[in-house]
């Protein structure tokens, strides 16, 4: 089976830097994804990682480490529209294994 | 433009009612997802399916059915609504290749079962 972990809640002030962590446990691994849902919106596609390290883009960035099952979301400059939840998603086997983790909720305050 | 239509946006019925959620997507992709998702609550996996006349049961067990008939369509159908079926049905589609599991979602249809 597949199990993912995320902190529920975090808060942050605009213009800081926040990291969202990610720990997962699969049979397999194809690579993990991070999305972004405004709350009553459908969920959006940020990053992708199938390899060990930082992918970056913008003032987004998703670390990986596959030996250890973890990754991050690094969001820098916050705005307060970067306010929402941000899933972290595992695919395992090639196909149907492909698992959406609980969410991070994110409050951006002035 | 190419994208994934949801309807109804919103939908309000009553207990015993059959009804259908339409997806459909103009991006030409085979695979297309179902998830259930209840406000404040992680995504659930309802079915799938990975080409024409292929349907699947996902991860979370589900009273509904869907269909594939053509690519571009996969719509759910509940034969008897009921109150416990209240919640936000998401469809989905992705590539084939590399970016297979890159999704992208309609805009979702909120069911209410009265």
């Amino acid at each position: 089976g597949q199990n993912i972990d995320q902190p529920t809640e975090m808060t942050a002030t605009e213009g800081a830097i926040v990291q969202i962590n990610c720990t997962y446990q699969t049979s397999g691994f194809n690579g993990l994804f991070w999305y972004q849902q405004h709350a009553g919106e459908a969920p959006t596609f940020l990053s992708y990682n199938v390899l060990d390290g930082l992918e970056e883009k913008g003032r987004f960035s998703s670390f990986l480490s596959r030996s250890k099952g973890y990754s991050y979301l690094l969001l820098k400059e916050l705005q307060m529209k970067d306010s929402a939840s941000y899933l972290c998603a595992v695919s395992g086997n090639y196909g149907q294994n492909f698992v959406f983790g609980p969410g991070t909720r994110l409050s951006v305050l002035p | 433009e190419a994208d994934i239509y949801q309807t109804p946006r919103y939908l309000v019925i009553g207990t015993g009612k059959k009804i259908t959620l339409e997806c459909s997507q103009t991006m030409g992709h085979d695979k297309m997802y179902w998830y259930q998702q209840d406000p404040g609550m992680e995504l659930h996996l309802i079915h799938y399916s990975y080409g024409v006349n292929s349907t699947e049961k996902g991860d979370l067990s589900s009273e509904s059915t869907v269909s594939r008939i053509r690519t571009e369509h996969f719509p759910l159908t509940l034969e008897s609504a009921r109150p416990s079926h209240t919640s936000q049905y998401l469809c989905a589609s992705s590539d084939t290749g590399v970016w297979t599991e890159k999704l992208f979602f309609g805009s979702g249809t909120q069911l209410s079962v009265l």
